[in-house]
C-alpha cells in the first residue's frame, strides 16, 4: 500500500462549484498535513497547513483532517477558473526543522467559465 | 513578498556530464531541500540541509549527488555524472522552519 494515495483526476467543474479534493494514507506516523497548489511547470504553492484533526478555514479554502480515517480533504468555494491546477497533497511526521514533506500524486482541477 | 528563487529555469545536458542547480532560499530561512518530481510523477524528496550539514537524505540521494551552501545566499545541488533517468523538474524549498516554500524549480534534461 502506497503510503500518501491521492485520486489523479483529471477533475472538471463549472465555475461556482464546492471542489473536493482527498487523500488518503497508510502511516499513522503523518502528523503534519499540507495543500499545495501547482500551476503547469511551476513550483508548489503552499496553500493550508494543519495539524490537529477537525476543520481550518482560509477564504474560500477548508481543510479537513480526520487522523482516525487516516484521510484529509480541501474543500473549494465558488470555484474560479483561476483554481485551475494540480493539488498536491503533502505530510510529515514531524513539525519542521528539516522534516521531508511525503507527497499524493496531485489532483488536476480544472474550473470552466 | 519574499520567494525561493531557482537558477537555471532550464538545463540541457549530455548524459554522463555534471550539472550545478542552484537556488536562492529565502533569507531569513535556516532549513533547505532539494525535491524532484519526474514528468508525471509525485514530487520526491532528496535531501534537507541545516547548519551546514545533511539532516536528511533518500535513497535516491546516492553519492551521484552533492549539496553545498557555498555562501550565505546559495544552496546548490550537484548531479555528477548524469544520467537519462536524472531528467526530471528540480524544486528547492526552505522553511522557517515548519511551513516548506518552494521554488519555481529547475528543469533538468539529459540526453
Amino acid at each position: 500500500q502506497k503510503e500518501v494515495e491521492q485520486d489523479p483526476g483529471p477533475l472538471s467543474v463549472p465555475e461556482g462549484a464546492i471542489v473536493s479534493l482527498n487523500c488518503t494514507y497508510s502511516n499513522s506516523a503523518f502528523q503534519y498535513f499540507m495543500w499545495y497548489r501547482q500551476y503547469s511547470r511551476k513550483g508548489p504553492e503552499l496553500l493550508m497547513y494543519t495539524y490537529s484533526s477537525g476543520n481550518k478555514e482560509d477564504g474560500r479554502f477548508t481543510a479537513q483532517v480526520d487522523k482516525s480515517s487516516k484521510y484529509i480533504s480541501l474543500f473549494i468555494r465558488d470555484s474560479q477558473p483561476s483554481d485551475s491546477a494540480t493539488y498536491l497533497c503533502a505530510m510529515s511526521k514531524t513539525q519542521g526543522g528539516s522534516e521531508k514533506l511525503v507527497f499524493g500524486k496531485g489532483t488536476k482541477l480544472t474550473v470552466n467559465p | 513578498e519574499p520567494e525561493v528563487t531557482q537558477t537555471p529555469s532550464h538545463q540541457v545536458t549530455q548524459m554522463g556530464q555534471e550539472v550545478i542547480l542552484r537556488c536562492v532560499p529565502i533569507s531569513n530561512h535556516l532549513y533547505f531541500y532539494w525535491y524532484r518530481q519526474i514528468l508525471g510523477q509525485k514530487v520526491e524528496f532528496l535531501v534537507s540541509f541545516y547548519n551546514n550539514e545533511i539532516s536528511e537524505k533518500s535513497e535516491i540521494f546516492d553519492d551521484q549527488f552533492s549539496v553545498e551552501r557555498p555562501d550565505g545566499s546559495n544552496f546548490t545541488l550537484k548531479i555528477r555524472s548524469t544520467k537519462l533517468e536524472d531528467s526530471a523538474m528540480y524544486f528547492c524549498a526552505s522553511s522557517d522552519p515548519d511551513e516548506q516554500y518552494f521554488g519555481p524549480g529547475t528543469r533538468l534534461t539529459v540526453t
